[in-house]
């Protein structure tokens, strides 16, 4: 299994930019994505391709990629922006989640 | 509407089983990879299997390797997890998810839920 590795909990201020770190061995020579899960919700993909936005996203949204740390990071954050949010990649044909991070808007 | 809705999901025994369904729509199946993601209670994304188009390759995750089978029916658009000898730690919400060509799983159905306990 490919292991990736989330802080369990960030903390941001309305307006403020958030950023949430994933780490793995050689993650940036592979693809990111990342996923927010809302409660009672299932995953929505954020980004994909280490950077790019699927259709719907906000552009506050954004993502980068380099060694062995896939950063997410929000722009003037929202209070709708709270929830859980997983960074995943594909390794030899099995598929590694990071354990998840809650974002806290207050 | 591109839509996948899983069903399936209950309460078993340890070392029983159970088939999990996932019924596509609004887009051509036979076209995409399909995978499984589970969720244990209050835990975070867990990757189970991925079925690619065109093809019977498949692959698992090590907890699940020898004891699930994932399969689908062009016919049917329809996905499917047969899950064999089933533990307690199998327990969980399971999630029928497309691929998209960049590897991202794009679309997410809304899950049926297992639980295994005596």
């Amino acid at each position: 299994s490919y292991e990736l590795t989330q802080p369990p909990s960030v903390s941001v201020s309305p307006g403020q930019t958030a950023s949430i770190t994933c780490s793995g061995d050689k993650l940036g020579d592979k693809y990111a994505c990342w996923y927010q899960q809302k409660p009672g919700q299932s995953p929505v993909l954020v980004i994909y391709q280490d950077k790019k936005r699927p259709s719907g996203i906000p552009e506050r949204f954004s993502g980068s990629n380099s060694g062995n740390t896939a950063t997410l990071t929000i722009s003037g954050t929202q209070s709708m922006d709270e929830a859980d949010y997983y960074c995943q990649a594909w390794d030899n044909n099995v598929v590694g989640f990071g354990g998840g991070t809650k974002l806290t808007v207050l | 509407e591109v839509q996948l809705l899983e069903s399936g999901g209950g309460l078993v025994q340890p070392g029983g089983s159970l088939r999990l369904s996932c019924a596509a729509s609004g887009f051509t199946f036979s076209s995409y990879a399909m995978s499984w993601v589970r969720q244990a209670p209050g835990k975070g994304l867990q990757w189970v299997s991925v079925s690619y188009s065109g093809t019977t390759t498949t692959y698992f995750a090590d907890s699940v390797k020898g004891r699930f089978i994932i399969s689908r029916d062009p016919s049917k658009n329809t996905l499917f997890l047969q899950m064999n000898n089933l533990r307690a730690e199998d327990t969980a919400l399971y999630y029928c998810v497309r691929e998209e060509a960049s590897r991202a799983f794009d679309i997410w159905g809304q899950g049926t839920k297992v639980t295994v306990s005596s």
